[in-house]
């Protein structure tokens, strides 16, 4: 079955320290990657996504993610945390099912940024 | 505001009452959606609906009845809805079925109790 799984409910780091959040994925074919950040009370905000090309992703707010293709895996890290970056991160997936695309997603996972 | 728009923003309903929830968006997408957020479960995705056309009923309960006049407005008619369907309830759009170039663009939810 296509899936995508984030295996951490929550993640705390102190501020200026690097962060891990952390996504794998089972599909079929070649995967169309994306992580998007949930502040409280909004919808989910485009973070970064992977098609194709460098393994390494940059995207907003100085996050970037790593695809990894033989550990199914495309974790989103970001060198230095800051406190605003608390929020909930969704990782997601393309998947084809009954001949149309969707976009599946992972159960979130909180991280807490503290000073 | 990500360009979808999405009304009333929060929702108290009895299990009698009947409401609709809007989503409206400006971006000259041709395909919208209507994601469940319960609190620690992956984004559910309930309806989808491409050029107008609804291509996805994610084995919905007929309490749930969605609407599409036209490709830059979606309803969410709600009819007695049991305690159970109280969440976030996240509409997107994007400009096109494979969700492709950005993902999707979502509103800032509808947080619905039902009492």
């Amino acid at each position: 079955a296509q899936s995508v799984a984030q295996p951490e409910d929550q993640v705390n780091v102190a501020e200026g320290n690097p962060l891990t959040v952390k996504c794998t994925y089972s599909v079929s074919g070649n995967p169309y990657l994306f992580w998007y950040v949930q502040y409280p009370n909004r919808g989910l905000q485009f973070l970064l996504k992977y098609i194709t090309g460098d393994n390494l992703v940059k995207g907003s707010y100085g996050f970037e993610a790593e695809f990894n293709k033989s550990q199914t895996s495309f974790h989103l890290k970001k060198p230095s945390a800051l406190v605003s970056d608390s929020a909930l991160y969704f990782c997601a997936v393309r998947v084809l099912m009954d001949s149309s695309y969707k976009l599946i997603f992972g159960s979130g996972t909180r991280l807490l940024v503290r000073p | 505001e990500t360009g979808v728009t999405q009304t009333p923003r929060h929702l108290v309903m009895g299990m009698t009452n009947k409401k609709s929830l809007k989503c409206e968006q400006h971006l000259g997408h041709n395909a919208m959606y209507w994601y469940k957020q319960s609190a620690k479960k992956p984004l559910e995705l309930m309806f989808v609906y491409n050029f107008k056309e609804q291509t996805e009923n994610n084995s919905v309960p007929s309490r749930f009845s969605p609407e599409c006049p036209n490709s830059s407005h979606l309803f969410l008619h709600l009819h007695t809805l049991q305690p159970e369907d109280s969440a976030l309830y996240l509409c997107a759009s994007s400009q096109d079925g494979t969700g492709q170039t950005y993902g999707y663009t979502f509103g800032s939810g509808t947080r619905l109790t039902v009492v």
